[in-house]
């Protein structure tokens, strides 16, 4: 069964820094894309950026890029989403996923990491 | 990039059939047949429902129907039941290689 597995919820201050992971199971991890999405309390979905696994070559919507960073660890088939100073804006469920293999639709999906940023 | 636009809601009865649009432009919806949709329980993560504009992925129920006309794509549910109670999203990729979301449509089953 084709899996993603996120890292559990964290709870930090603003100005702390944070990495999330998602670990994929099941296929060839280096064979996909993996992409971010963020999705804030009671909003909707938003596309934050992928990273093909094989390589770490990376692409960001315009709305994130500088303001996080998104990694993998190929052999332990791992993707990261990363903050070095975190702000309560930040305060949301963060969902990783899988795209196809022609790269334009995400399946499956990671069960969410909630990230709370509270002073 | 700007969200793709849906109506924030749609309702209907058990067994009526119901439509959401999710408009773009021509760099995203309009210029490829990359168009996915995805459904999301309260609580739970997106599921895909649709793929490439029209393709069901293994598992999914054939009352959901996706097309695209121009900027346009629309997801079609038939024989409207409780369980479609969700949110759906369409997606898009776009000529930035980069990914779109949709604004979301609370769907409610009356």
């Amino acid at each position: 069964e084709v899996q993603l597995v996120q890292s559990g919820a964290e709870v930090k201050k603003p100005g702390e820094s944070l990495r999330i992971s998602c670990k994929g199971s099941g296929y060839s991890f280096t064979s996909y894309w993996i992409s971010w999405v963020r999705q804030m309390p009671g909003k909707g979905l938003e596309w934050m950026g992928r990273i093909d696994p094989s390589d770490s070559y990376t692409n960001y919507s315009p709305s994130f890029q500088g303001h996080v960073t998104i990694s993998a660890d190929k052999s332990i088939s791992t993707a990261y989403l990363q903050w070095s100073s975190l702000k309560a804006s930040d305060t949301a469920m963060y969902y990783c996923a899988r795209l196809s293999s022609s790269s334009v639709w995400f399946d499956p999906w990671g069960q969410g990491t909630l990230v709370t940023v509270s002073s | 990039q700007s969200a793709l636009t849906q109506p924030a809601s749609v309702s209907g009865s058990p067994g009526q059939s119901i439509t959401i649009s999710c408009t773009g432009t021509s760099s995203d919806v309009g210029g490829y047949n990359y168009v996915s949709w995805y459904q999301q329980h309260p609580g739970k993560a997106p599921k895909l429902m649709i793929y490439d504009v029209s393709n069901r992925p293994s598992g999914v129920s054939n009352r959901f129907s996706g097309s695209k006309s121009g900027n346009t794509a629309s997801l079609t549910i038939s024989g409207l039941q409780a369980e479609d109670e969700a949110d759906y999203y369409c997606s898009s990729y776009t000529s930035s290689s980069t990914h779109v979301f949709g604004t979301g449509t609370k769907v409610t089953v009356l």
